[in-house]
């Protein structure tokens, strides 16, 4: 069966480090997102991308970075982690943009002390 | 600016009906979706409407008036593994998935 997948699912890092969140995609959508979540937010976008060599900002892009070189992959880097970075990661991935139905990965968890 | 506004928690009770609304206001409108979400997991699709009316899917239907810039999520014969959050999000005009906080939904026995 198709899935995404991400990893870590769980990452406890410090200030200042660089941290790269990794998704895989199986489904061989071109559409993958990024997103945040937070409490008391909703899902917030960080990057998404339409395509091989396709990226683009979200609203809270600041201090995070996409690549997408092939179609499966997706990863987010944070160049320098920071504590306002503490948050839920969710990848997701979708076939068409009209009908909006995203599949998530499980999620990472990451902590910056 | 855009906005989506969801109750921030229901409580119901099991077998009952509950009904979560969602208010919004985006920059063009091209479908309203409702996405589950269990506790520490990742959100599921429910539904999603492009055209006013009602969509019956099992024991949850969505609702959407456009005119009115509202939705809503009505569950049927509830169940306790209904608990969880209710995400409402709507694609802007240039398709970008606009999200709501979401309505954390208990259900008591």
């Amino acid at each position: 069966d198709a899935e995404i997948t991400q990893s870590p699912r769980h990452k406890i890092t410090e200030t200042g480090r660089q941290v790269t969140l990794a998704c895989h995609q199986t489904w061989n959508h071109n559409n993958m997102f990024w997103y945040r979540q937070d409490l008391g937010h909703g899902l917030r976008l960080i990057h998404y991308s339409y395509g091989v060599q396709d990226t683009n900002k979200g609203e809270v892009s600041d201090g995070y970075s996409v690549s997408r070189s092939n179609t499966e992959d997706l990863p987010l880097t944070l160049e320098s982690a920071a504590s306002s970075q503490t948050s839920v990661y969710f990848c997701a991935s979708s076939e068409k943009l009209d009908t909006g139905e995203l599949f998530f990965g499980e999620g990472s968890r990451l902590t910056v002390l | 600016g855009q906005n989506i506004d969801q109750p921030t928690e229901m409580t119901a009770t099991e077998g009952a009906i509950v009904q979560i609304n969602c208010t919004y206001q985006t920059s063009g409108f091209n479908g309203l979706f409702w996405y589950q979400q269990h506790a520490g997991e990742a959100p599921t699709f429910l539904s999603y409407n492009v055209l006013d009316g009602l969509e019956e899917k099992g024991r949850f239907s969505s609702f959407l008036s456009r005119s009115k810039g509202y939705s809503y999520l009505l569950l049927k014969e509830l169940q306790m593994k209904d608990s969880a959050s209710y995400l409402c999000a709507v694609t802007d005009s240039n398709y970008q998935l606009i999200w709501g906080a979401g309505t954390k939904l208990i259900i008591k026995p």
